[in-house]
């Protein structure tokens, strides 16, 4: 098993340029969720997914948009990047809230 | 909102005992330990349910007093091994999502 895994692991981007991070994990996880983690703080969730086609807003969701059309995959997009977004982003998956979160590599995003 | 973790960082030598605290201004469903290394991703420790259980994992142990808000946990004869930032995630009800507390640093030296 892969477990959770995100690509890329790094990316710069240029203000205003849009992308997109993937994520997909192997453990047939209802839940997944995305995560950004600036310098020295904690995880701030900007979107989880409890099933495909659900998705709903975390605490940070602007500037975000994410869809789930398979249980696999959860992919989190980036339009107009603006300096802000710079952050390391955390894809995690879990069976269930009381299930332990398992997370991919991260994907360290710069926008200059 | 929130948890709130004190102390923000703690440094220790091989050996000593230390605790993180982890408490919330609103009830309760669950509380989860997360340890995270430098430059890496968070790794799962342990999970506790309202009820006010004790869990372990190796010298690592929680509790979780649910009238209080609050969870704590426990690093005994700390190894080398255990530096890193650890997390507390709370959750208001069953099937909410987690927030995650600010973190709190831990250097463990020989």
């Amino acid at each position: 098993n892969a477990g959770v895994t995100q690509t890329p692991k790094f990316r710069i981007l240029k203000i205003g340029q849009s992308m997109t991070l993937q994520c997909a994990q192997d453990m047939n996880h209802n839940y997944m969720y995305w995560y950004r983690q600036d310098p020295g703080m904690g995880l701030k969730l900007i979107y989880y997914s409890v099933g495909a086609g659900i998705t709903d807003k975390g605490e940070v969701p602007n500037g975000y948009n994410v869809s789930r059309s398979t249980t696999e995959d959860f992919p989190l997009r980036l339009e107009l990047a603006a300096p802000s977004q710079t952050s390391v982003y955390f894809c995690a998956s879990s069976l269930t809230t009381v299930h332990e979160q398992f997370f991919g590599p991260g994907t360290r995003l710069t926008v200059l | 909102q929130q948890p709130v973790q004190s102390p923000q960082a703690v440094i220790l030598r091989e050996g000593e005992d230390a605790v993180i605290n982890c408490s919330s201004s609103k009830a309760l469903y669950s509380v989860h330990w997360y340890r995270q290394k430098h430059g890496e991703a968070p790794v799962f420790l342990m999970i506790l349910l309202k009820g006010g259980e004790q869990k372990g994992h190796e010298k690592i142990s929680a509790s979780f007093n649910e009238k209080k808000q609050q969870s704590s946990l426990y690093l005994t004869a700390s190894q080398l091994s255990y530096s890193g930032t650890y997390f507390c995630g709370t959750e208001e009800a069953a099937g909410n999502k987690l927030t995650f507390g600010g973190g709190t640093r831990v250097l463990v030296k020989p």
